[in-house]
C-alpha cells in the first residue's frame, strides 16, 4: 500500500515557540491531505483539509492563524503550530489521498507534540 | 452531515473466539465506510473499506465487515481472535460530494483486548 511519513515523530518545545510538522506521501501524488488531532484515548478530529496549491479549509473551531497549513507540492504538506501552549499538546496525524475522490486515505504514523 | 456510533468502548474476547465490533452510521447520501486499526503511538492502518460494491467486504488480517443499509450498520468481525489483534479500532464514514473535499468522520473507537 501507499506510504505516508511524518516528521518529526516526537517533539517537545517550550511554550510560545512554533513547531513545524511535515507530512509526505512517499510513493504517490497526494492532491489532498488532511490533518487530524487526537487527544489521549479519544478519536481523531479533523482539523483541516488541504488541496495542493490551494488554501486549506479549516473545520469549525480550529484557528487558522494558529495552525498554519501549507500544501505546496503533491508530496508535501506542513502543519505549523504557532506560539504553542500546553493545551496544544496532542497527537497530530496527517493523511493523504490521490487524485480520485474514491481513493483511500493513507495515514501517517503521527507526531506527538508536547508543549512545556 | 454524517456520523458514526461505535457501541462499546472496550471489548474483550478470548484468544480463538469470535471478534465482533459494532458500528452504526448516519449519512444523508450513500456512504463510504471504513475500519481502521491503531496500535499504541502509531497512526491508523486501513483494515477494509466499503465503496458501494459488494456488501460483504474482506480486509487484511482476516477481518471482514458487512454493509447493511436497512440497519445502517457496518460491523467488523473476525472468526478467531489472535493476540496480535489487540488494538484500538475506529469506524469511519465519508460522504462528501465534491472532488477533493471528502473527509472522514470517525467514531470514538473500540479498544479490543484479547484474553490468553
Amino acid at each position: 500500500g501507499a506510504v505516508v511519513s511524518q516528521h518529526p515523530s516526537r517533539v517537545i518545545c517550550k511554550s510560545g515557540t512554533s513547531v513545524k510538522i511535515e507530512c509526505r506521501s512517499l510513493d504517490f501524488q497526494a492532491t489532498t491531505m488532511f490533518w487530524y488531532r487526537q487527544f489521549p484515548k479519544q478519536s481523531l478530529m479533523l482539523m483541516a483539509t488541504s488541496n495542493e496549491g490551494s488554501k486549506a479549509t479549516y473545520e469549525q473551531g480550529v484557528e487558522k492563524d494558529k495552525f498554519l497549513i501549507n500544501h505546496a507540492s503533491l508530496t508535501l504538506s506542513t502543519l505549523t503550530v504557532t506560539s504553542a501552549h500546553p493545551e496544544d499538546s496532542s497527537f497530530y496525524i496527517c493523511s493523504a489521498r490521490g487524485r480520485s475522490f474514491t481513493d483511500t486515505q493513507y495515514f501517517g504514523p503521527g507526531t506527538r507534540l508536547t508543549v512545556l | 452531515a454524517q456520523s458514526v456510533t461505535q457501541l462499546g468502548s472496550h471489548v474483550s474476547v478470548s484468544e480463538g473466539a469470535l471478534v465482533l465490533l459494532r458500528c452504526n452510521y448516519s449519512s444523508s447520501v450513500p456512504p463510504y465506510l471504513f475500519w481502521y486499526v491503531q496500535y499504541p503511538n502509531q497512526g491508523l492502518q486501513l483494515l477494509l473499506k466499503y465503496t458501494s460494491a459488494a456488501t460483504l467486504v474482506k480486509g487484511i488480517n482476516g477481518f471482514e465487515a458487512e454493509f447493511k443499509k436497512s440497519e445502517t450498520s457496518f460491523h467488523l468481525t473476525k472468526p478467531s481472535a489472535h493476540m496480535s489483534d489487540a488494538a484500538e479500532y475506529f469506524c469511519a464514514v465519508s460522504a462528501g460530494t465534491n472532488f477533493g473535499n471528502e473527509k472522514l468522520t470517525f467514531g470514538t473507537g473500540t479498544r479490543l483486548t484479547i484474553i490468553p
